[in-house]
């Protein structure tokens, strides 16, 4: 039973594309994130949504939007990909916040933009 | 502003041998500290964490780690490493309420036969 589920695993794009990733929980937490890796493995969250509300948006450019159609569902679609778009992208969720629960990731998608 | 440095990007150790990876926070309040590890071409899953009581926090697969507030410190230690164990981990600090969690920039683990 896969607890935080992400597709698709890798995606190769040319710029200018629009793309969507798709991620979903079974494990009945209240909120969900993305998080971006870049090619140094450096995390940084991009966005938090709780009970489908967004919670944290962190300078992240509008091309970005996340979509929580319920809460065990976070997909996030790009406009018009860039090359410095190309990363690994994670999902996670947490039952509240941090300290209600840890973070449980996905095993990312790779996004590779050319 | 909440900050982790890991000063190690990359650590090489032999099998058996003992682990210390070093983590440094900066935060103003009581900390929530993480450990991840990431194998390659997976997710991050959890080895431990502290929120409070005792300093010294036991985790998955032989892992413990400990939070020394005087050094800001929240060292991830194994007595002997296992060539399973070679991987990027990371440190993480959070806040209590908070939906946000800051990342260190991870340490490599290699694991010498």
């Amino acid at each position: 039973d896969t607890a935080v589920s992400q597709t698709p695993k890798y995606l190769v794009t040319q710029m200018g594309n629009d793309k969507s990733i798709k991620c979903e929980q079974n494990l009945g937490h209240d909120t969900m994130y993305w998080y971006k890796q870049d090619s140094k493995k450096f995390l940084k969250i991009m966005f938090s949504y709780n009970n489908k509300e967004l919670i944290i948006n962190e300078t992240v450019p509008n091309r970005f939007s996340p979509k929580s159609p319920d809460k065990a569902h976070l997909n996030l679609h790009i406009n018009s990909l860039e090359l410095g778009d190309s990363a690994v992208y994670f999902c996670a969720s947490s039952r509240k916040d941090v300290g209600g629960s840890p973070l449980h990731f996905g095993n990312g998608t790779r996004l590779t933009v050319t | 502003a909440q900050s982790v440095t890991q000063p190690d990007i990359h650590i090489t150790v032999s099998e058996g041998a003992s682990l210390e990876l070093r983590c440094n926070y900066s935060y103003g309040a009581t900390p929530y500290l993480f450990w991840y590890v990431q194998s390659p071409g997976q997710g991050l899953q959890l080895l431990l964490k502290y929120f409070s009581g005792d300093t010294l926090v036991q985790g998955i697969k032989g892992f413990e780690a400990e939070f020394k507030r005087s050094q800001s410190s929240f060292n991830l230690r194994k007595p002997s490493v296992h060539w399973s164990d070679a991987a990027e981990y990371f440190c993480a600090v959070g806040r209590a309420g908070a939906q946000k969690l800051v990342f260190g920039q991870g340490t490599r683990l290699t694991i010498n036969p």
